[in-house]
């Protein structure tokens, strides 16, 4: 059972457009982040948060933004869809201990046309 | 620039044989080293993981091997079952940020019955 969620499960929009791909967990964890996969391509992380108004960018370059208002939701957003961002995005969270496990959710996958 | 390279990017094995996943990296700052296991529709899990004080780490059917002479390591599962066909991914993180994983490309298992 997830404990963090993921909306929408698909997307299908035009170029130019805006969206907001959503996700909250409900484990109370300070760190979460947002990973982009493409098939046969590993994880690539684009964002994390370590708590309430603290984000940073990640290895991969990417033009979309993230927040972080409420430890439990953690929204990307891009502001203008362009067929090269059509991906998988994943977020996931974890405690802040070592060597703790990310708990993912099972991802948004977004087509732009 | 790919710091962790994983193979075969499929394999498929018989129910009852063994699978073997194997990673290679070139950072001798990692020093965390999980498995990851994802399912269609799912996000990835942790399935184990190893720091290098060890050779290896064994958890059911699962066993992680680590050399770290030759940089590398290796996810082996006993009696393959159908219920282990999935994607997996290796990962790599050095000191306080096991949470910064950079991941492999991933492995499509196939255990058929």
């Amino acid at each position: 059972e997830a404990d963090i969620y993921q909306t929408p499960r698909y997307l299908v929009i035009g170029t130019g457009k805006k969206i907001t791909l959503e996700c909250s967990q409900t484990m109370g964890h300070d760190k979460m982040y947002w990973y982009q996969q493409d098939p046969g391509m590993e994880l690539h992380l684009i964002h994390y948060s370590y708590g309430v108004n603290s984000t940073e960018k990640g290895d991969l370059s990417s033009e979309s933004t993230v927040s972080r208002i409420r430890t439990e939701h953690f929204p990307l957003t891009l502001e203008s869809a362009r067929p090269s961002h059509t991906s998988q995005y994943l977020c996931a969270s974890s405690e802040t201990g070592l060597n703790s496990p990310l708990h993912f959710g099972n991802g948004t996958r977004l087509t732009v046309t | 620039q790919q710091q962790v390279k994983q193979s075969p990017q499929s394999l498929i094995v018989q129910k009852g044989g063994i699978s073997i996943i194997n990673c290679a990296y070139e950072n001798t700052a990692f020093d965390y080293f999980p498995w990851y296991q994802q399912f269609p529709g799912k996000g990835p899990a942790l399935l184990i993981a190893i720091r290098p004080d060890v050779s290896e780490k064994k958890e059911g059917r699962f066993t992680i091997s680590f050399n770290k002479s030759a940089k590398q390591f290796s996810l082996h599962i006993m009696d393959s079952q159908p219920g282990d066909s999935a994607t997996y991914f290796c990962a790599a993180s050095s000191g306080i940020y096991t949470d910064k994983l950079i991941f492999g490309t991933g492995t499509r298992l196939q255990v058929f019955p």
